[in-house]
């Protein structure tokens, strides 16, 4: 079965650009959760989508934005781009939302914002 | 008030030996999910092992076993037999009950050394 996927793998933006980034989750998984991960910060939750809705919303500025799509993958967008947003992007994916569901996380995107 | 505390920012450990990973925890739900990621210099989050709160035994993956000590707030990871490929970092995370986000600590560092 193959795992989550993330696409670009890379990605280099210039301050007040916007980004587009897609996660393909492991089949049959229907919950996707994006996370940004920065070495002060560390590992922070940003959304979390199951059946094509948002179920949950971390602490970031309106300017993060995301979306699932029927065939469960999902995509991120950041708008107006800051410098502090350079960071890797991780996908994760699991069957079901709650507890005792393990998370599948994808490579990854590492964003560089110039 | 932080939820997942892993206290030793790096170790050492000699190949062939067991080490501990800490990690202790803060919730006053009654039903949670305590989950160990590893994290090679690629990126990639990788699913170790999963402990449920309401599970008798300790979880055991192979070579990682997971000391669960609900009374103290405690999941510590335990690898045994360590190899050079384990060297990464190590994320505790915890997801309780409801519509609640998977929440990571800072991580710990191992390194093997030969």
């Amino acid at each position: 079965k193959a795992g989550v996927t993330q696409t670009p793998r890379y990605l280099i933006k210039t301050r007040g650009q916007q980004v587009t980034l897609s996660c393909s989750p492991i089949s049959g998984h229907r919950s996707v959760s994006w996370y940004q991960q920065t070495p002060g910060q560390g590992l922070q939750f940003l959304f979390e989508y199951f059946s094509e809705t948002q179920r949950n919303k971390g602490n970031f500025p309106g300017r993060f934005s995301g979306r699932q799509f029927s065939n469960s993958r999902s995509e991120m967008n950041v708008s107006t781009l800051e410098l502090g947003d350079s960071a890797l992007y991780l996908c994760a994916s699991s069957f079901g939302t709650g507890d005792s569901y393990e998370q599948y996380f994808g490579p990854g995107t590492r964003l560089t914002v110039t | 008030a932080q939820k997942i505390t892993q206290t030793q920012p790096g170790m050492f450990v000699q190949e062939k030996e067991a080490v501990t990973l800490d990690c202790t925890y803060d919730t006053s739900d009654p039903s949670y999910g305590l989950f160990w990621y590893k994290q090679p210099s690629s990126g990639e989050m990788i699913f170790l092992i999963y402990q449920g709160s309401y599970d008798q035994q300790n979880a055991t993956e192979g070579r990682y076993s997971l000391n669960f000590q609900k009374a103290r707030k405690s999941a510590n990871l335990v690898i045994s037999a360590s190899q050079l490929g384990d060297s990464a970092m190590y994320f505790c995370a915890m997801r309780e009950l409801g519509n609640t986000p998977l929440v990571f600590g800072k991580g710990t560092r191992l390194s093997v050394i030969a």
